[in-house]
């Protein structure tokens, strides 16, 4: 059973430029959600999507925006990168119904760095 | 979700029981106490969650006190595999955003 599916695990970007990043929730889940874990610290929570919709929003600003297509999978876009962009991007799937009951499953990450 | 408290670090011996202690004193009635690790470079793994019982998995043993303000998780048979930072996280559940700490990194010892 796949889980959660992150491509590209590396990528090179120049400051200013525009990232898309991409994960497939493991199979069954219906909610995305994705955090970005600066080097040495904690994952931080970016946005959740459930029902193609952004449900949640962490302390982000409006260049990261995101999207939920019919078959669950997500894709996280980061517009004139910055520096401080630079980090693991996680992305973590749950089936909204049993929320309280299980944990999220993540992904091993897109790691991007702004040069 | 409530603000939990974690030591930065701590050392077990491979073999031996490892207790990793997390305060979280401003817990609410509706809010789970949560458990993840990551190991280096891969993503968080969930490990066990509790309300106000304890709770054991295949993985873990989790004790909450009475009165909720703090828990330890405990690897029963440590090994190297389980070195990783671990998190505790305070949630309401239902699919919530987490509040991801420092978490402790926990080191084996051979």
């Amino acid at each position: 059973d796949a889980g959660v599916t992150q491509s590209p695990t590396h990528l090179i970007k120049t400051r200013g430029q525009q990232v898309t990043l991409r994960c497939s929730p493991k199979s069954g889940h219906d909610t995305v959600s994705w955090y970005q874990q600066a080097l040495g610290q904690g994952p931080q929570f970016i946005f959740q999507y459930y029902e193609e919709e952004e449900r949640q929003r962490g302390n982000f600003p409006d260049r990261f925006s995101g999207h939920q297509f019919p078959n669950y999978s997500s894709e996280l876009n980061v517009n004139a990168l910055l520096l401080g962009d630079s980090a693991l991007y996680l992305c973590a799937s749950i089936l909204l119904a049993t929320g309280a009951n299980y944990g999220y499953t993540f992904g091993s990450g897109t790691r991007l760095t702004v040069v | 979700d409530a603000k939990t408290t974690q030591p930065p670090s701590m050392d077990c011996a491979e073999g031996r029981a490892a207790n990793l202690p997390c305060n979280h004193s401003t817990i609410s009635g509706n809010e789970y106490v949560y458990w993840y690790r990551q190991i280096h470079s891969q993503g968080p793994q969930y490990i066990i969650h509790g309300l106000k019982n304890n709770e054991t998995n295949e993985m873990a043993s989790l004790i909450i006190t009475e009165d909720r303000k703090s828990s330890t998780l405990i690897l029963p048979h440590a090994t190297l595999r389980d070195t990783a930072v671990y998190y505790c996280i305070a949630s309401s559940g239902s699919a919530r955003q987490l509040t991801f700490g420092s978490g402790t990194q926990l080191t084996v010892l051979p």
